[in-house]
């Protein structure tokens, strides 16, 4: 069955410092696709990044990457120079690919992100 | 493209009362989910849609209707509104695929039941 754990519920960090979110996923898929949403205190869900179990290269997209390890089963997220607009709940979600219709989404509890002025 | 609009964005009901929470995307998904989000339990899929005409169960139906008549709305039904139904809900589209697609969400409904 799948399963997508945040151990993280909430961090607090101070304003400039990197801060790594762990996600760590469960699947006996093969083919599986995770994806990162930023929920930020307006409340609305924002997707940040798609990743498929064939590619396993690291993304950078500004100060935001993501580091995806097969070996662990994991889809950390790291944003470096963290800022106050980072504030958020970040969610960690899990999609088997599926052949009977069946599209659907597992998503993790989400953790919390403070950046502290 | 309004992309996914919910309606009402706000609603607090008492014990016993229905309502239905109305979902609308115009990208021509396929798609359409019901989630709610409750406090240290992140989203949880309450029933969805693979296509116009039909629905499924997702984790935690129990209470909920949902009806898929046309292809861009999906309705959210409760029956007999109970107080452990107070929560946010969001609607959610995706494209036809094999679940390489992301989802997209309406802004959420905060329902209080009283």
């Amino acid at each position: 069955a799948q399963k997508v754990t945040q151990a993280q519920t909430e961090i607090s960090v101070v304003e400039k410092e990197d801060v790594t979110l762990d996600c760590v996923y469960e699947t006996r898929d093969t083919t599986y696709y995770l994806f990162w949403y930023k929920q930020p205190p307006s409340g609305e869900l924002v997707f940040l990044i798609r990743r498929n179990s064939f590619d396993e290269q690291n993304e950078i997209s500004g100060r935001y990457s993501w580091n995806f390890q097969k070996s662990t089963s994991s889809f950390n997220f790291t944003i470096t120079a963290s800022q106050v607009v980072d504030s958020a709940v970040y969610f960690c979600a899990l999609s088997e690919a599926k052949v009977n219709r069946d599209d659907k989404i597992i998503f993790g509890k989400g953790t919390r992100l403070h950046i502290l002025p | 493209n309004a992309g996914v609009t919910q309606t009402p964005k706000f609603r607090v009901l008492k014990t016993g009362q229905s309502m239905t929470l109305l979902c609308a995307q115009d990208m021509n998904h396929e798609y359409m989910y019901w989630y709610r989000q409750d406090p240290g339990m992140g989203l949880r899929l309450i029933h969805y849609s693979v296509g116009e005409g039909t629905t499924a169960k997702g984790e935690v139906p129990d209470g909920y209707n949902v009806s898929r008549l046309k292809k861009q709305n999906f309705l959210l039904g409760l029956e007999s509104a109970a107080p452990s139904q107070t929560s946010v809900y969001f609607c959610a589209s995706s494209p036809l695929g094999e679940g390489e697609y992301e989802q997209y969400f309406g802004p959420g409904t905060r329902l209080t039941v009283t």
